[in-house]
């Protein structure tokens, strides 16, 4: 079965600063990779994925991620993290060959002004 | 104003007692989803829908039964909640599988006593 490792359970950045949030995957086959975020007593929001193609992804509110085959990596970045960026981000992996969709345990990211 | 709802918000129940959690979505999507979270676990899959009568377990299926009789709603039920039930409940919708995204609702914060 697939899985999701997000490494840090924290991230602390001051606001100006880029950001990453880190995520390894393993799947049997081909990944489709996706970020969401969470903000405080709400439910998930999409914010960008990976299916096939060009391995940086845009995704909302200035958000990219590289895809990384070799290092089975998928990670968050922002040039310039606001303070309204602060919340928790998770990764999710769905093989391509089922129908399980699994996700990270969440990064708390902190953006300090 | 169309989305994807979840009721109750809150609840409070004893062990042993049967509740059930309501899910409704206005974009007609086929697939509709239960997802548990706790703290260090991310979000775990409990039951998945791909359409109206046909439901399949996810990761953590037990203790929980679920329908469909209609495209808009999938209720989840604890037929005899236990302390380890304790949650935040998640029901999301999308329109396939594959490469895409699931749009969740507001969450349900279960307590069980």
């Amino acid at each position: 079965a697939q899985s999701v490792a997000q490494p840090e359970d924290q991230v602390n950045v001051a606001e100006g600063n880029p950001l990453t949030v880190k995520c390894t995957y393993s799947v049997s086959g081909n990944p489709y990779l996706f970020w969401y975020v969470q903000y405080p007593n709400r439910g998930l929001q999409f914010l960008l994925k990976y299916i096939t193609g060009d391995n940086l992804v845009k995704g909302s509110y200035g958000f990219e991620a590289e895809f990384n085959k070799s290092q089975t990596s998928f990670h968050l970045k922002k040039p310039s993290a606001l303070v309204s960026d602060s919340a928790l981000y998770f990764c999710a992996v769905r093989d391509m060959m089922n129908n399980d969709m699994r996700f990270g345990a969440g990064t708390r990211l902190t953006v300090k002004p | 104003d169309a989305g994807i709802t979840q009721s109750p918000r809150y609840k409070i129940t004893e062990t042993g007692r049967q509740v059930t959690l309501m899910c409704h979505q206005t974009w007609s999507h086929s697939y509709m989803f239960w997802y548990r979270q706790d703290l260090g676990h991310g979000l775990r899959l409990i039951y998945y829908s791909a359409a109206a009568d046909i439901t399949d377990k996810g990761e953590v299926p037990d203790g929980y039964v679920v329908s469909r009789s209609k495209t808009e709603n999938f209720p989840l039920t604890l037929e005899s909640a236990t302390r380890s039930q304790t949650s935040v409940y998640f029901c999301a919708s999308s329109e396939k599988l594959a490469g895409h995204e699931q749009y969740f609702g507001p969450g349900t914060r279960l307590t069980v006593t």
